[in-house]
Order: C-alpha cells, then sequence, then structure tokens
C-alpha cells in the first residue's frame, strides 16, 4: 500500500527560528513530490520536486528529494507569525493523476 | 474566475439526508479533482475528471457517493444518505492539462448531525 509518513505532527517554535520538516514516502512507480502549505482549509502549491539532491527556492522556503532514501525536506529560515500552517506533502503516483497526501505537520510560530 | 469557487462554504445535514456540493474550477482547467480531508488528517482522494469525462473515481469511498462534471467545467459531487463518518472537508482542485500542480478551492465544511 502506497504510504506517505510527515514528521512531526506538530511544532511549535518563536519568530526567527529555522524548521526542517520531514516527508518519507513508500510507493509503487513514484513521479513527483508536492508541498503545500494549508492555512484555513486551500492548500497552496509550495513546490514540485522530481529529481534527486535540486534544491528548490522560494524566498525563505526551500526542499530537497532523496529518491535513493525516499525522502524529502522542507526548511523554512528565519520563520514567521505568517508561517503557522499545516504543510502537506504529497506524492504523485504513476500515471494516475491522483496524489496521495501525508497527514501533515502543524506548524505554530509564536511571535 | 480568478481562483476555484466552492459552494456552500458549511454544510449541515441531518444523518440521512442527501447533499450537492458544487465546484467551479479556474477558467481553462480540464482537469478537475475532489478530495476528502477528515479532521487532523491529510486530503485523500475522491475523483478525477478531464474535461467532462470521469477517468477514475477509484476513492470514493461507497456508491453513496457520485460526481458529474456534465459540461466539462462546474462539477457536483452528491454524497446520498449521509452519514455521520461522511462529515469532513470537501476540497476541489483544478490544474492545466499535463500539470499535477492544482489550485485548491476553500472547500465545503459537511457536518453530518
Amino acid at each position: 500500500e502506497d504510504k506517505v509518513v510527515q514528521s512531526p505532527l506538530s511544532l511549535v517554535v518563536h519568530e526567527g527560528d529555522t524548521v526542517t520538516l520531514n516527508c518519507s514516502y513508500e510507493v509503487t512507480n513514484f513521479r513527483s513530490l508536492l508541498w503545500y502549505k494549508q492555512e484555513k482549509k486551500a492548500p497552496t502549491f509550495l513546490f514540485m520536486l522530481t529529481s534527486s539532491g535540486i534544491e528548490k527556492k522560494s524566498g525563505r522556503l526551500s526542499s530537497i528529494l532523496d529518491k535513493k532514501e525516499l525522502f524529502s525536506i522542507l526548511n523554512i529560515t528565519a520563520t514567521q507569525t505568517g508561517d503557522s500552517a499545516i504543510y502537506l506533502c504529497a506524492v504523485e503516483i504513476g500515471s494516475a493523476r491522483q496524489l496521495t497526501f501525508g497527514s501533515g505537520t502543524q506548524l505554530t510560530v509564536l511571535p | 474566475g480568478a481562483g476555484v469557487s466552492q459552494s456552500p462554504r458549511y454544510k449541515v445535514a441531518k444523518r440521512g439526508q442527501d447533499v450537492a456540493l458544487r465546484c467551479d474550477p479556474i477558467s481553462g482547467h480540464v482537469s478537475l479533482f475532489w478530495y476528502q480531508q477528515a479532521l487532523g488528517q491529510g486530503p485523500e482522494f475522491l475523483t478525477y475528471f478531464q474535461n467532462e469525462a470521469q477517468l477514475d473515481k477509484s476513492g470514493l469511498p461507497s456508491d453513496r457517493f457520485f460526481a458529474e462534471r456534465p459540461e466539462g467545467s462546474v462539477s457536483t459531487l452528491k454524497i446520498q444518505r449521509t452519514q455521520q463518518e461522511d462529515s469532513a472537508v470537501y476540497l476541489c482542485a483544478s490544474s492545466l492539462p499535463g500539470l499535477i500542480e492544482a489550485f485548491f478551492g476553500q472547500g465545503t465544511r459537511l457536518t453530518v448531525v
């Protein structure tokens, strides 16, 4: 059975801290891995990763994929209260065009 | 429209009632997805349309769930004889052809009492 596991389940930090969120997967026919940020209800797209070792970066956020060890990390530097959200990792499997999501990491950034 | 629009935002249904949830995707997005998100969990795939064709309905949990997209634009997810376990946020997403990066709507929170 395809599985996507995120850790930690929740994390509380103070503004300015750096955080690392983890996503590991066991799936057949991996195609790509995506990160989403979910505030309130609508997940918003952050990154899509298909190749190992190539870092994707957007401002204070960055992400990298390791296809040998079957995991990805999402880094957020100099966190701000606006970064508080659930961060979802999802894997696209084969040509199914559906995403298999992890349970998410709830990040809370305190002022 | 500017984004994916879902209605209603909130729905309370009595057990056994039928409900219909609407999704208006981004104009030009031929791919449309429905996901179900239970509290504290990630979204789970329900069904996928390309234009009006329902190409994958493997995630629909029972035959009480039915989705349609008759003209390849607006989609409706219908749940018949709702049960308490159907309580969840129902998310709709759309994307351009060939792209997996989907844009999500705000969702409909369904509570079955």
